[in-house]
This record gives structure tokens, sequence and C-alpha cells, in this order.
């Protein structure tokens, strides 16, 4: 069935260091990808989206890169800062289904200082 | 500019007791969502509204639980005799219905059913 999940429950990262957040997807068929952040007790933020035609976006510190051919996404968080400390979802959109997104299980991101 | 609200913040009720959710979403957002988050968990898609079309209530887990959405802007969701297990986290998104479809979330309301 369709679905988008993540490898890593829980990624521990020193300050400092550049963070990988993994995830992957069964649908062929998405038109875009987004990332999310919730820190706790808040609702996701968006971080960045990435078109399923493009490989690459970068944004402020993040990039996401696409690969279609292993069905894989992620986002790299350079320069890892405590405030991003966080759980990090990813979540694929199609048109054809309503705009519904759909989210993966979540990644918990813990910066160690 | 503004974001997305929800109020109440916090919910206690007892089982049995009707609950009601308020969401205001970013003005000029045609599309608004309803989500639910249990602790520790993904995203629970519940229903999404778009423009004027009939809404999209393919989420809903029973009928207990139903939504509308008054004028366009501001929806509720409404939770009939609650149960224990509807204790959870509901957020509300909203987006423009063009572009990558991004839905930018509220604060959500924390539901408690004791």
């Amino acid at each position: 069935g369709e679905s988008v999940g993540l490898h890593l429950p829980t990624l521990s990262v020193q300050e400092g260091d550049n963070s990988i957040i993994n995830c992957a997807y069964s649908n062929s068929a998405s038109d875009y990808f987004i990332w999310y952040k919730q820190e706790s007790g808040k609702g996701p933020q968006f971080i960045i989206d990435i078109r399923s035609n493009m490989d690459k976006r970068q944004g402020q510190r993040v990039t996401v890169l696409l690969n279609k051919t292993v069905k894989h996404l992620s986002l790299q968080i350079a320069a890892t800062q405590p405030g991003d400390s966080a759980v990090y979802f990813c979540a694929e959109n199609r048109r054809a289904a309503g705009n519904k997104l759909t989210f993966g299980g979540g990644t918990r991101v813990l910066v160690k200082p | 500019g503004a974001g997305v609200s929800q109020s109440p913040s916090n919910k206690v009720t007892e089982k049995g007791k009707d609950v009601e959710l308020r969401c205001d979403p970013i003005s000029g957002h045609t599309a608004l969502y309803w989500y639910r988050q249990s602790l520790g968990q993904g995203l629970e898609f519940l229903i999404y509204f778009q423009g004027n079309s009939a809404p999209d209530k393919s989420g809903l887990p029973s009928d207990r639980f139903s939504a509308e959405r008054t004028g366009g802007s501001v929806s509720t969701l409404t939770i009939q005799r609650t149960q224990q297990e509807d204790s959870a986290v509901y957020l509300c998104a909203s987006s423009l219905a063009s572009g990558s479809g991004a839905q930018y979330f509220g604060p959500g309301t924390r539901l408690l059913v004791l």
C-alpha cells in the first residue's frame, strides 16, 4: 500500500555537526514532498518542500534531497543547533488525492551540547 | 501575518460528554484539514475542506466525529459521546489550493477524556 516511512526513530547529533534525516516512500505518483518540524507541545512547522521533478532544494541551513530511483528522501541540517531538537516528519502530497498529506512516523533529533 | 489558531488549547472532559474544537485558518487559505495525533505518534488525517466542495470525511474514525466549516473560514470539530481512546492532540491546518499544498498547522487542542 501507499506509505511514507522513516528509517531511524531517534537521531543524536553533536551541536555543530550536520544532521541527516531519512525517509522512504512507496508512492511514485507523489507530486511534492514536505518536511515538518514539531517541537514539544507545538503543532508541526513547515520547513521545506520539494517538487517530485527536482533532485535537490536548499533553504536556510537545510537541504532536501530526493532520489526517485530508490524512493528516498532526506533532510540535511547544517551546523545543528540546540533549537533543532524536535521530531521531524516527512510527508507526501498527491494533488490527485485532494492535497491530503500522508505523513511518515517521525524521527526525533536530539542535539547534544 | 497571523497563523492558524485553535481553541481551546486544552480540554478535559468526562467520558460520554460532547466536545467542540475550533479552528481559525490563515486568511485566504481555501483548504482546511483536521488531524489527530496520539502521544508519540504521527498524524492521522480526519477530514478535509476545500472551498465550497463537499468535505472529504474519509478519515473520521466513527460517526461520533463530525466537522463543519462555516463561511469558508472557521471550522468546528465535534466529538459526541467521547471515549477515553479519543484522548489525543487535535491539529488543524490550512493551505492554499495551489503550489505544493504545504499545510500550515495550528498549535493543537489537547483533549483528555477521563
